[in-house]
């Protein structure tokens, strides 16, 4: 079975400031992906950033980076020059087969609520 | 606006009604999942329908039950539901096929459901 952990459940960060949001797995899969989702109040999920566990460099997606040390099991999160609209709950996410199916689905972590302050 | 369609936006029934949640892609997607989540609680899977099949959360109660009448729309029937199934209701879709890990999943807005 698969398990992802966030441990911090809220973040306070200064608008144009930089944050990183931790995230760390455990998986006996050789191969597996790990996703990162946004989810503003309005509630929809946002899909930021993906890290395949056979990519070599870290993952790059306008202001979002995934730091991801694949010895340490983990995938944090960094955001750049915080913005405002940035204020929602972010989920890291990974994904997991299913019993006897064959089929994989998303396993998210409980979140972390990042607000950015003026 | 997301490309994953879900209706109705909000629903509020009461514990002997039977209504359905509509959700429909049209981004040639193979596959696509119901999520429910509570408040302050992350996402959890209830189903999959991926090239015609459908896999079931075991712990999903059998007053839910999904429908696919075609690749592009995966509905989910409600009946004799609780007040503790009062959640946001997530649709996703992603390419499906053999397993690719690196398909993000792209979800609707959620239909809120509130039971009386």
């Amino acid at each position: 079975a698969q398990k992802i952990t966030q441990t911090q459940p809220g973040m306070f960060v200064q608008e144009k400031e930089a944050v990183t949001l931790d995230c760390t797995y455990d998986t006996s899969d050789p191969s597996y992906g790990l996703f990162w989702y946004k989810q503003p109040s309005s509630g929809e999920m946002i899909f930021l950033i993906y890290q395949g566990s056979y990519d070599q460099q870290n993952a790059t997606e306008g202001r979002y980076s995934l730091n991801f040390q694949k010895a340490r099991k983990s995938a944090n999160l960094v955001i750049s020059a915080s913005q405002l609209g940035d204020s929602a709950m972010y989920f890291c996410a990974m994904r997991e087969p299913l019993r006897d199916t064959g089929r994989r689905a998303l396993t998210f972590g409980s979140g972390t609520r990042l607000q950015v302050q003026p | 606006d997301t490309e994953v369609t879900q209706t109705p936006k909000h629903l509020v029934m009461g514990m002997t009604n039977k209504k359905s949640l509509k959700c429909e892609q049209h981004m040639g997607h193979r596959a696509m999942y119901w999520y429910k989540q509570k408040a302050k609680k992350p996402p959890e899977l209830m189903f999959v329908y991926s090239y015609e099949k459908l896999s079931i959360n075991e712990s999903v109660p059998s007053r839910f039950s999904p429908e696919c009448p075609n690749s592009s729309l995966l509905n989910l029937h409600l009946h004799a539901l609780q007040p503790e199934d009062s959640a946001l209701y997530l649709c996703a879709s992603s390419q499906g096929g053999p397993d690719r890990g690196n398909q993000p999943q792209h979800f609707g807005d959620g239909t809120r459901l509130s039971i009386l």
